[in-house]
């Protein structure tokens, strides 16, 4: 089957700093990558769709300057979290939908951000 | 935009018996219905999608049902284990292909 890769799989930083998070899928080429958010017994949160060689389109609410994605290539997307808070904590997914336009999504392994 | 309710939020069951988790949607032009499990810390896995072509479609212990009048689908666990305990969200997207998810069900399956 598909297989999407994240990294890093946890990371702690300090309030201020930025983090890069990179979205990898293995053995397909992704078009479209997405990027959620899941706070602890939540469900996930579309932050923004990615697509490959072009600007990222965000969700309501979801601050743009603040979570920098870029789709650089067909097998890598990239969210960087800038300026982290305390607040941001939280556990970040990507997912990956094949060529062509298709509905059928496979996830990375997520990453776990603690702002201290 | 798409809201999809899911329900319920928490299934206990016994060993060997079913569990039934339903969801309803509100856009008319959704066309496809996932279903993800997801262990605690872990990425959601698809066990089971079907589009709006389709009524029912079954992989082993596994179906999932829908309506597309009522806006309803369900997905149906049988002969539950204890590995089946996890968290089970539903999902749905149109042509944009963005997923909508509920809120999730968590289902405990007891020895």
């Amino acid at each position: 089957g598909a297989v999407v890769s994240q990294h890093p799989s946890r990371v702690i930083c300090k309030s201020g700093t930025s983090v890069k998070i990179e979205c990898r899928s293995l053995d397909f080429q992704a078009t479209t990558m997405f990027w959620y958010r899941q706070f602890p017994k939540q469900s996930l949160m579309l932050m923004a769709t990615s697509n490959e060689g072009s600007k990222a389109t965000y969700e309501q609410g979801v601050e743009k300057d603040k979570f920098l994605i870029n789709h650089a290539s067909l097998t890598l997307s990239t969210l960087t979290v800038t300026s982290a808070h305390p607040e941001d904590s939280s556990f970040y997914i990507c997912s990956a939908s094949g060529s062509g336009g298709t509905d059928t999504q496979y996830f990375g392994p997520g990453t776990r951000l603690t702002v201290l | 935009g798409e809201n999809v309710e899911q329900h319920p939020s928490t299934l206990s069951v016994q060993e060997g018996d079913s569990a039934v988790i339903k969801c309803t949607y509100s856009d008319s032009a959704s066309n496809y219905f996932p279903w993800y499990k997801q262990e605690l810390g872990k990425r959601p896995q698809l066990i089971i999608d079907i589009r709006s072509n389709v009524g029912e479609k079954k992989d082993q212990r596994i179906a999932v049902t829908l309506n597309k009048t009522a806006k309803h689908f369900s997905l149906h666990i049988t002969e539950t284990q204890p590995e089946d305990s996890a968290v089970y969200f539903c999902a749905a997207s149109s042509n944009d292909y963005k997923l909508s998810f509920g809120a999730g069900t968590t289902v405990t399956v007891r020895a």
